[in-house]
């Protein structure tokens, strides 16, 4: 099955400095790689999602970019803010197919 | 996004009781839905897959007799713990994938979660 791992596991960054999330996948047929926010005590909240035909995607601050050849895939917030504090979650799956995780990064942005 | 909703966002329940968590898709049918437990700090723990008007798929180690699981409409999926112990205290959340994406990898939608304690 489909292996996904995620870096780093914390990650605290400043007001107005940019955070990366990266995530590797295992299995080629993946072709979908969402990312999600997670809240204390809520559920995830898809935050923005790239396919395989496509090597990066902007939506305002979050960015997200693909490289299929090395099988990766991260995730960018610029101009960090203190509402941007959560844990993140990347994800693969493929058509028919569970979504498998990441094991999550608790991002702190200090203001 | 599409709209998952869940019930109750959290319970507490005596040992030996049973618990329903409900998950229903608002604004879309949902021939898939998926369950989740969250430990502490922990990633998402899938327990099964809801199926439509079929049985559930549980995963490996997870006790279906004790994590009942009915997916009756498409728009609605419960799960039931039965004779809950304190152990099995846990946040559970339903995510739900839209019957229209079925042969495209569709975009999965989370439901609030449902904070469980069992005394």
């Amino acid at each position: 099955g489909e292996n996904v791992e995620q870096h780093p596991s914390t990650l605290s960054v400043q007001e107005g400095d940019s955070a990366v999330i990266k995530c590797t996948y295992s299995d080629s047929a993946s072709n979908y790689f969402p990312w999600y926010k997670q809240e204390l005590g809520k559920g995830p909240q898809l935050i923005i999602d790239i396919r395989s035909n496509v090597g990066e995607k902007k939506d305002q601050r979050i960015a997200v970019t693909l490289n299929k050849t090395a099988k990766h895939f991260s995730l960018h917030i610029t101009e960090t803010q203190p509402e941007d504090s959560a844990v993140y979650f990347c994800a693969a799956s493929k058509p028919g197919n569970q979504f498998y995780f990441g094991t999550g990064t608790s991002l702190t942005v200090i203001p | 996004g599409a709209v998952v909703s869940q019930h109750p966002s959290w319970v507490i329940c005596k040992s030996g009781t049973s618990v329903k968590i409900e998950c229903r898709s608002l604004d879309f049918q949902a021939t898939t839905m998926f369950w989740y437990r969250q430990f502490p700090k922990q990633s998402l723990m899938l327990m099964a897959t809801s199926n439509e008007g079929s049985k559930a798929t549980y995963e490996q180690g997870v006790e279906k007799d004790k994590f009942l699981i009915n997916h009756a409409s498409l728009t609605l999926s419960t799960l039931t713990v039965t004779s809950a112990h304190p152990e099995d205290s846990s946040f559970y959340i339903c995510s739900a994938r839209d019957r229209l994406s079925y042969g495209y990898t569709g975009e999965l939608f989370f439901g609030e979660g449902s904070r469980l304690t069992v005394l």
